[in-house]
């Protein structure tokens, strides 16, 4: 399995950019990388995906390294609504279905 | 539009009886997965389904949870006879079929089991 790390908690400024790292060093040439973002007392919410190339939508970018042995979010004006647990997962093969979610990393917002 | 809709949102019940867990996904979704969170053990898939058919069960704990899906709109996780360990989130997701689609939770149902 690809595992990856994060940090455990982040804090960020209202309205400030915020980078959430990732490390997958062991990644392999088919995985993707998905990231899942869950409010307090919610489900999971679908946040973005890559494989190779940066991607952007509506909600965040997800820059990953030419290696591909790290990738960053980047949520470019954090709100208070993007106070979250944000999870960094390698999708197992260019087949899996399977999410598996680590710690993942506490963001704050300040006011 | 609809999301993933759970049911109950909150079970409290004895241990040894039988509980329900209840999951309308998206329309138009192939693909359902069940999950359980826990402080202990955060989010872990138990099982999840293609076209109704369970693909992967190997995350089920053991011989009490069973699910079905017995068509496109339905699914059930059940827990027979329930335990004070089985305590925590239940999640569903579903998705378009195929991978690396985006998953698509609902609000889970927070189970107690006393």
């Amino acid at each position: 399995d690809a595992k990856t790390t994060q940090p455990n908690s982040m804090e960020s400024n209202e309205e400030e950019p915020v980078h959430l790292p990732c490390n997958h060093s062991t990644i392999s040439g088919t995985d993707y990388i998905h990231w899942y973002r869950q409010l307090p007392s919610q489900g999971p919410e679908y946040v973005i995906h890559g494989l190779t190339s940066n991607v952007n939508n509506r909600m965040a970018s997800l820059a990953i390294a030419e290696d591909r042995k790290s990738s960053t979010l980047i949520l470019h004006r954090a709100t208070l609504r993007d106070a979250a647990v944000y999870y960094c997962i390698a999708l197992l093969g260019a087949g899996s279905y399977q999410l598996t979610f680590g710690k993942g990393t506490k963001l704050s917002v300040i006011p | 539009d609809a999301g993933v809709i759970q049911s109950p949102r909150h079970e409290v019940t004895e241990m040894g009886q039988e509980v329900t867990l209840r999951c309308k996904p998206i329309s138009g979704h192939n693909s359902l997965f069940w999950y359980r969170q826990t402080m202990m053990r955060g989010l872990e898939l138990l099982i999840y389904f293609n076209n109704n058919v369970p693909i992967d069960d190997s995350g089920m704990p053991e011989d009490r949870f069973s699910a079905k899906m017995p068509n496109a709109s339905f699914s059930t996780l059940k827990i027979q006879p329930s335990e004070p360990r089985d305590s925590a989130v239940y999640f569903c997701a579903s998705s378009s079929l195929g991978p690396n689609q985006p998953q698509h939770f609902g609000d889970g149902t927070r189970l107690s089991i006393l």
